[in-house]
């Protein structure tokens, strides 16, 4: 059974740029759910999807959004990206709300 | 407010030796809790899971404990190996609002 895939894996973009992650999730799972770390912290979380619906949004400025798609695929783009934007933004799938979720691989994103 | 909290930055343990890591938590409404690993660049493995119905979940080297009363959670790794160098995620289940909540992390160092 194919794990969470993430893409792409490594990107570099420039200030004032936008960028779009890309996330599959397990295969019947639903529930996709994106965090952000940056170097020394911990795990930001940034919003959660299930079936298109987006159920809950963490701390962010409004530049971050996300969707997801019929088949549970989701993306999340940050607009007008800023230096500390910088960071390993994760993805992570679930069943259903209450299971574990397990993660991608990650995207680095670094920007210049 | 930290909900939950992972006191020690990090911790280091003879190879062989027993490595005990610690989360604590403050919403007595937390009813799963989940314990994940993570190297650096990838994204976080899942190592375990406990219900708050339980107070001891065991899968192979790796036990997690769990003190309702005292809002705490241990995850003990027996005996400690070198591959088991990694940052150390506790989560809380705060489902009502579809997302987990997680502690800092723990950094791990096996020392030969």
């Amino acid at each position: 059974k194919a794990g969470v895939t993430q893409t792409p894996r490594y990107l570099i973009k420039t200030r004032g740029q936008q960028v779009t992650l890309s996330c599959s999730p397990i295969s019947g799972h639903r529930s996709v759910s994106w965090y952000q770390q940056t170097p020394g912290q911990g795990l930001q979380f940034l919003f959660e999807y299930f079936s298109e619906t987006q159920r809950n949004k963490g701390n962010f400025p409004g530049r971050f959004s996300g969707r997801q798609f019929s088949n549970s695929r989701s993306e999340m783009n940050v607009s007008t990206l800023e230096l500390g934007d910088s960071a390993l933004y994760l993805c992570a799938s679930s069943l259903a709300t209450g299971n574990t979720i397990y993660f991608g691989e990650g995207s680095w994103l670094t920007v210049v | 407010d930290q909900q939950v909290k992972q006191n020690s930055p990090s911790l280091s343990v003879q190879e062989g030796r027993i490595s005990i890591l610690n989360c604590d938590y403050t919403n007595s409404m937390f009813d799963y809790f989940l314990w994940y690993k993570k190297y650096p660049a990838e994204g976080p493995t899942f190592l375990i899971s406990i219900s708050s119905i339980k107070d001891k979940n065991e899968d192979g080297r790796f036990t997690v404990f769990l003190n309702k009363s005292a809002k705490h959670l241990s995850l003990h790794i027996v005996p400690s190996q070198p591959g088991d160098s990694a940052v150390y995620f506790c989560a809380a289940s705060d489902w009502g609002n579809y997302q987990l909540i997680w502690g800092a992390g723990t950094k791990l160092i096996i020392k030969p």
